[in-house]
């Protein structure tokens, strides 16, 4: 199974709700990242946890906060978003650190709207 | 620091003409180089790999990259385009733990 599922699809939100971006992975991984994409860019990474432990936040603003329940899930909670944060959140998993089995798998993407 | 850049934000081919896609890398060590395609609004697939094993690096959909060190470069390749080829191709190089890309490349195939 080399599927990262995330969930939802779609969301559409307003700037004063709070809702959380799901993903899952049973390919034994024990790196998972957050990434953000606008339109006609390449993906931005946002926080990369390592181990369950989170290793990497790229000066994210605190609206967005992720979470490792355990090394299968990975959750990103979103409170009080802007408009300029819509965009397709992108999880992603692979191997931590390098060596040669270290592709990220990328799951499809949730596509967010905040109005 | 590691950083990969794409010449060429547009490709356009005709159907069955070769693709060149190109990808220059900044490294002062041995990196790890992908390329991904992401279909419209889907997320990245892995289309090959570099990891030193072997220069010339075979992926799926009869994609192909070779890894010149002398040009620091890992283009991509395809002899035969075909019209589901269409998409948008990224290179990226793995720096640790991160997944560093390129600015992409938007290829279009003609009939």
């Amino acid at each position: 199974d080399t599927e990262v599922t995330q969930t939802p699809k779609h969301l559409v939100m307003g700037m004063t709700n709070k809702k959380s971006l799901k993903c899952e992975q049973h390919m034994g991984h024990r790196a998972m990242y957050w990434y953000k994409q606008k339109a006609k860019k390449p993906p931005e990474l946002m926080f990369v946890y390592s181990y369950e432990k989170l290793s990497i936040n790229e000066s994210v603003p605190s609206r967005f906060s992720p979470e490792c329940p355990n090394s299968s899930l990975l959750n990103l909670h979103l409170h009080a978003l802007q408009p300029e944060d819509s965009a397709l959140y992108l999880c992603a998993s692979s191997t931590p650190h390098g060596g040669a089995d270290t592709e990220a798998f990328f799951g499809q993407g949730t596509r967010l709207t905040v109005v | 620091a590691q950083s990969v850049t794409q010449l060429g934000s547009h490709v356009s081919v005709s159907e069955g003409a070769l693709v060149l896609l190109r990808c220059n890398y900044s490294s002062s060590v041995p990196p790890y180089l992908f390329w991904y395609v992401q279909y419209p609004n889907q997320g990245l697939q892995l289309l090959l790999k570099y990891t030193s094993a072997a220069t010339l690096v075979k992926g799926i959909n009869g994609f192909e990259a070779e890894f010149k060190k002398s040009e620091t470069s890992f283009h991509l390749t395809k002899p035969s385009a075909h019209m589901s080829d269409a998409a948008e191709y990224f290179c990226a190089v793995k720096v640790s733990d991160k997944l560093i890309f390129g600015t992409g490349t938007r290829l279009q195939v003609f009939p």
